[in-house]
């Protein structure tokens, strides 16, 4: 199994243009995850599908973040505008039974 | 609400000793927990996980684990270390009833000195 796959691995965008990030999650499992990691605040959860459909997206940060999962092997979280405190690692997981398989992450900055 | 705390939040230990991060969770009930390492650059990767049954868990790369309910702890050991072991390691806890969504501790981070 190749794990779960994420592009790009690394994004260097200007303030105010738009990012997306994508996933492509280990096949078979049926909940795929976004979480963002910085050194000050962690990792955080962003939101979370189950059989592509979003559960929680209480940590989405503000309504410049959007995240979709229009099937079982692709999901993509979008920035728009982006602005520089949106710079981090943003990871993918998916799980079945609740253990949790990371992407190598995709590190973002906005300058 | 279930949480999980990392007293540790950085231990040095030196090549070939024992090594103990400790893991408190809060949970209503039998919790599952998981430790994950992640490495510079890297994703998190499970290093193992404690569902049901033996407390005693055994992970990848020698690690093991155990459950201890009365004190809400799920400690991780290595009796031996290594170089290759300098890492951030990541105590979570989930629920047995569906959601599929973890609580990370915070971490802590090893560094090994040779």
């Amino acid at each position: 199994d190749a794990g779960v796959i994420q592009s790009p691995r690394h994004e260097v965008t200007e303030m105010g243009q738009e990012v997306t990030l994508r996933c492509k999650p280990i096949s078979g499992h049926n909940s795929l995850f976004w979480y963002r990691q910085t050194m000050m605040r962690g990792l955080e959860l962003l939101i979370y599908f189950n059989n592509n459909v979003p559960i929680d997206d209480s940590g989405m940060p503000e309504d410049r973040f959007s995240a979709k999962m229009p099937n079982a092997s692709f999901s993509t979280l979008k920035i728009q505008p982006s602005e520089p405190r949106d710079s981090a690692v943003y990871f993918c997981a998916s799980s079945l039974r609740s253990e949790q398989y990371f992407g190598p992450g995709t590190r973002l900055t906005v300058t | 609400a279930q949480s999980v705390t990392q007293p540790d939040i950085h231990i040095t230990v030196s090549e070939g000793a024992s090594l103990e991060l400790r893991c408190n969770y809060s949970y209503g009930a039998t919790p599952y927990l998981f430790w994950y390492v992640q490495s510079p650059g890297q994703g998190l990767q499970l290093l193992l996980k404690y569902f049901s049954g033996d407390t005693l868990v055994q992970g990848i790369k020698g690690f093991e684990a155990e459950f201890k309910r009365s004190q809400s702890s799920f400690n991780l050991r290595k009796p031996s270390v290594h170089w290759s072991d300098a890492a951030e390691y990541f105590c979570a806890v989930g629920d047995a009833f569906g959601n599929e969504k973890l609580t990370f501790g915070t971490g802590t981070r090893l560094t090994i000195i040779p």
